[in-house]
């Protein structure tokens, strides 16, 4: 069975600063990874992904994710937090084939002060 | 853009009344998930359908609980005599063959059992 680890359930930030969350899975097979953000009250949105190729992925509002299979791992980064960043984000993993379902981390609340 | 759609956005309900949630996916996408979230926890997979057919059921999913997805377009996810513990947000997901791993998550149906 897949989990996943998010080791930061609830970080302050202000803004400016750099932001590391990170996430470890656990999976026997091949994996797609993913974060999601959750701004407040909003729905479940997609932040980035990874399938395969490039470990290190760029996704929306300048965010990225590193993938280091030695480590299962898949932290997300940002270099400067806004204020807008503050939102609930989410781990997760899916097995590459199959029915794709994907098993959620726990969360992180970021909070980013002014 | 029409995302997904679920309704009733809140529910409140008594115990031990039944309780029935809709989900309206993407148009042409053919793969529905529901999850539930409680306080403080990531999604958790609930069911899985491809199309009209139910291909996996998590054991989360008590015989209380039924979901269809009748005409493989939108679903119903049913709950029978309603307990406390089935307090949570129910979560809807769609995606398509093509677009695979990328779950485009609904706003959620909240409900509260007294």
């Amino acid at each position: 069975a897949q989990s996943v680890s998010q080791h930061n359930h609830h970080v302050i930030l202000s803004e400016a600063a750099s932001l590391e969350l990170g996430c470890n899975y656990s999976y026997g097979g091949t994996v797609n990874l993913f974060w999601y953000v959750q701004y407040p009250g909003q729905h479940l949105q997609l932040l980035l992904k990874y399938f395969s190729g490039d470990p290190l992925v760029k996704g929306i509002k300048g965010f990225e994710a590193e993938f280091i299979k030695s480590k299962f791992s898949f932290n997300l980064r940002k270099p400067s937090v806004q204020w807008s960043d503050t939102a609930e984000y989410f781990c997760a993993v899916s097995n590459s084939g199959g029915y794709q379902k994907v098993t959620f981390g726990i969360g992180t609340k970021l909070q980013v002060i002014p | 853009d029409t995302g997904v759609s679920q309704d009733p956005r809140h529910k409140i309900t008594k115990r031990g009344q039944n309780v029935t949630f809709r989900c309206d996916p993407i148009s042409e996408h053919n793969r529905l998930y529901w999850y539930r979230q409680t306080l403080g926890q990531g999604p958790e997979f609930l069911t899985y359908f491809q199309n009209e057919a139910q291909l996996e059921k998590s054991r989360l999913l008590s015989d209380r609980f039924s979901a269809e997805r009748p005409k493989g377009s939108f679903s119903t996810l049913e709950i029978q005599r309603t307990e406390q513990g089935d307090s949570a947000m129910y979560l809807c997901a769609s995606t398509r063959d093509s677009d695979l791993g990328t779950q485009y998550f609904g706003p959620g149906t909240r409900l509260l059992v007294l």
